[in-house]
């Protein structure tokens, strides 16, 4: 069965530094994994996905994340936080490998940003 | 960019009593989920549905809760008789197709007192 893992429920960075959030998942299928974000009053968003391909993915806002098999890890990256980046991130991955809908959700990791 | 809309924002309801959790797709999508967050926990699928009937659901879906698309914009959760567990975020989703993300609507928080 899938199941995801989030290192961390709360990280705290400096703005200007880096970002690491990490996220573990166990499949026993190929996995498509995805990052979301979620601000304060709003919906889930969509960060990046790796379906195939490119290991390496590169999402909105300038965060990137790499899929490492071997490591059964999808951490999420941003060289420089900005104020604007606070907000709660979700890793997920897909029930059944094919599918992008039905996901199953790591607990999230909430980012602070201080200036 | 289009959206997904959810109504209302908050509903506040008593134990036992009926709820209808509304929601507008994406209005070219073709399956639609609810998900649902209980304060501090993870985000959970609830089911999904396409074409008309539903397609997955999960253990959290017993019969208290149904589903419902009756024209061809909304799309409701309902929970027959709730109970003070249903409290959560519920969110609504739109997918275009089978292989592409999903777009989330901003959620409905219930309250069960």
């Amino acid at each position: 069965a899938q199941s995801v893992t989030q290192l961390g429920s709360h990280v705290s960075v400096s703005e200007g530094a880096l970002v690491l959030l990490r996220c573990n998942y166990s499949s026993s299928v190929p996995p498509y994994l995805f990052w979301y974000v979620q601000y304060p009053n709003q919906g889930l968003q969509l960060l990046l996905k790796y379906t195939t391909g490119a290991t390496l993915v590169k999402g909105i806002n300038g965060f990137e994340a790499e899929f490492k098999k071997s490591e059964t890890s999808f951490h999420l990256t941003k060289p420089s936080a900005h104020m604007s980046d606070a907000a709660e991130y979700f890793c997920a991955v897909s029930v059944d490998g094919g599918s992008q809908g039905n996901l199953i959700f790591g607990k999230g990791t909430k980012l602070s940003v201080k200036p | 960019e289009p959206e997904v809309t959810q109504t209302p924002s908050h509903q506040v309801t008593q134990m036992g009593q009926e709820v209808i959790l509304r929601c507008v797709p994406i209005s070219n999508h073709l399956y639609f989920y609810w998900y649902r967050q209980i304060l501090g926990q993870k985000v959970e699928f609830l089911v999904s549905f396409y074409n008309n009937e539903i397609s997955e659901k999960s253990e959290i879906f017993d019969d208290q809760f149904s589903v419902e698309r009756p024209d061809g914009s909304n799309f409701t959760l309902k929970i027959r008789s709730t109970k003070l567990e249903d409290s959560a975020m519920y969110f609504c989703a739109s997918q275009g197709s089978y292989n592409s993300p999903l777009h989330f609507g901003n959620g409905t928080r219930l309250t069960v007192t």
